[in-house]
């Protein structure tokens, strides 16, 4: 079974200041991996991926995120805050060769203050 | 929320009424999916279609129905046996046949039953 896991359920960050949201994965194979934002009663919105090759992604509205093999780990990263960053944040996994389910973190609540 | 669309934003029911929520994309997807999202516990899957007139139960699909009968349209009816229906509805679509692998949901319907 794949899992996911979000240790932090609210993160807050001041404007300009870099941000990081936490994810670990657990899977039996080789992970795709996934990261979506949520805005309030909005649905999810793809950010970037990590499939195969560099560990670095870099994605949408200047997001970027690390695949750590050995730490089971890709966090979300970001230089510079904006308040337009605030939104729920979740990370996904889907093995590699399955069909294609995704499987969620809870989600990580990201406050960017001005 | 790209080519997928959901309707009603927001339906109300009754307990003991079952309830269809609708979803279309024009994406040309083979695959779809709907998932739950409840406060703190991420998106569960309920059910999947990897092509039209098949479909597979996901994690929580107790007192849940679908239909596949067209590509484009992927109906979930939630039945009276559901005990806590209740909750936040997205519908996504993704084509396993492109090396993308990114799922795309539409905006999702807020079912609220009393």
């Amino acid at each position: 079974a794949q899992s996911v896991a979000q240790p932090e359920d609210q993160v807050n960050v001041a404007e300009g200041n870099p941000l990081t949201v936490k994810c670990t994965y657990s899977v039996s194979g080789n992970p795709y991996l996934f990261w979506y934002v949520q805005y309030p009663n909005r649905g999810l919105q793809f950010l970037l991926k990590y499939i195969t090759g560099d560990n670095l992604v870099k994605g949408s509205y200047g997001f970027e995120a690390e695949f750590n093999k050995s730490q089971t780990s890709f966090h979300l990263k970001k230089p510079s805050a904006l308040v337009s960053d605030s939104a729920l944040y979740f990370c996904a996994v889907s093995l590699s060769g399955s069909a294609r389910q995704l499987t969620f973190g809870s989600g990580t609540q990201l406050t960017v203050l001005p | 929320d790209g080519g997928i669309t959901q309707s009603p934003k927001y339906l109300f029911r009754k307990e003991g009424q079952n309830v269809t929520l609708s979803c279309e994309q024009n994406l040309n997807h083979d695959a779809m999916y709907w998932y739950r999202q409840d406060p703190g516990q991420g998106l569960r899957l309920i059910y999947y279609s990897q092509i039209v007139n098949d479909f597979q139960k996901g994690d929580i699909a107790e007192g849940y129905s679908v239909s596949r009968e067209k590509k484009e349209s992927f109906p979930l009816t939630v039945t009276s046996a559901q005990k806590n229906p209740t909750a936040f509805y997205l519908c996504a679509s993704s084509d396993p046949g492109l090396a993308t692998y990114e799922q795309y949901f539409g905006p999702g319907t807020r079912l609220t039953v009393t």
